[in-house]
């Protein structure tokens, strides 16, 4: 398989619920990172790893908690969500963190609701 | 301007139309404005990287512009064609690989 992957495509959970979501990069890259877009918002950077290092933490709640084992893998652990917190999750990967001129790849996205 | 910020939010126009919208961020500590395009259920996929001001970049029917003095990108789309139609994201980056992006706009072709 080639890119950008991740799963489940769609999820539905409680409030009360623990679920993670996955996401897998075919592409060698070194960075990683996880963005979501709600309703009329546009995409918001959440969190970024760098050689499986969490490198910037874009002030999220501690109910989304990353996981990167290794270059190719990307987690987002999600415990006690809130409706508010339905929205698209997107994974992306890029060469090199530091370099600006590196496009990102995209998954398709996680839709979740939150209910 | 201290967000990214993208217009139109939408755009229709009929097959065979030119098109163009643009796309303002903060001129300050610039490194690189990217754009990207984003068709229904499928990924955001990248057109261009920018860096310098002046550039012009240009895939196809699609070209883009950069202004990095007074902060501003336009994309153009010649003779846009039904499948043309998809949200066109902006985003700046201003510190190693962060990008801020913009709202999109939505463009629809109609044959």
């Amino acid at each position: 398989e080639t890119g950008v992957t991740q799963t489940p495509r769609h999820l539905v959970m409680g409030m009360t619920n623990k679920k993670s979501l996955k996401c897998e990069q075919h592409l060698g890259h070194n960075a990683m990172y996880w963005y979501k877009q709600s309703a009329k918002k546009p995409l918001e950077l959440m969190f970024v790893y760098s050689l499986e290092e969490r490198v910037e933490n874009n002030s999220v709640p501690s109910r989304f908690s990353p996981e990167c084992p290794n270059s190719s893998h990307l987690f987002l652990h999600l415990h006690t969500l809130q409706p508010e917190d339905s929205a698209l999750y997107l994974c992306a990967s890029s060469q090199a963190r530091t370099n600006p001129y590196n496009e990102q790849f995209f998954g398709p996205g996680t839709r979740l609701t939150v209910l | 301007i201290l967000n990214v910020e993208q217009s139109p939010q939408s755009l229709h126009v009929q097959e065979g139309d030119s098109t163009n919208f643009t796309c303002s961020f903060p001129s300050s500590n610039f490194y690189a404005l990217h754009w990207y395009r984003w068709e229904t259920a499928k990924s955001p996929e990248a057109l261009f990287v920018m860096t310098l001001n002046g550039d012009e970049k240009k895939k196809g029917r699609i070209s883009a512009t950069l202004n990095t003095k007074e902060g501003y990108s336009y994309l153009y789309i010649k003779g846009s064609q039904p499948e043309d139609s998809a949200t066109y994201l902006c985003a700046h980056n201003n510190a190693g690989n962060m990008l801020t992006f913009g709202g999109g706009t939505r463009l629809m072709v109609k044959p």
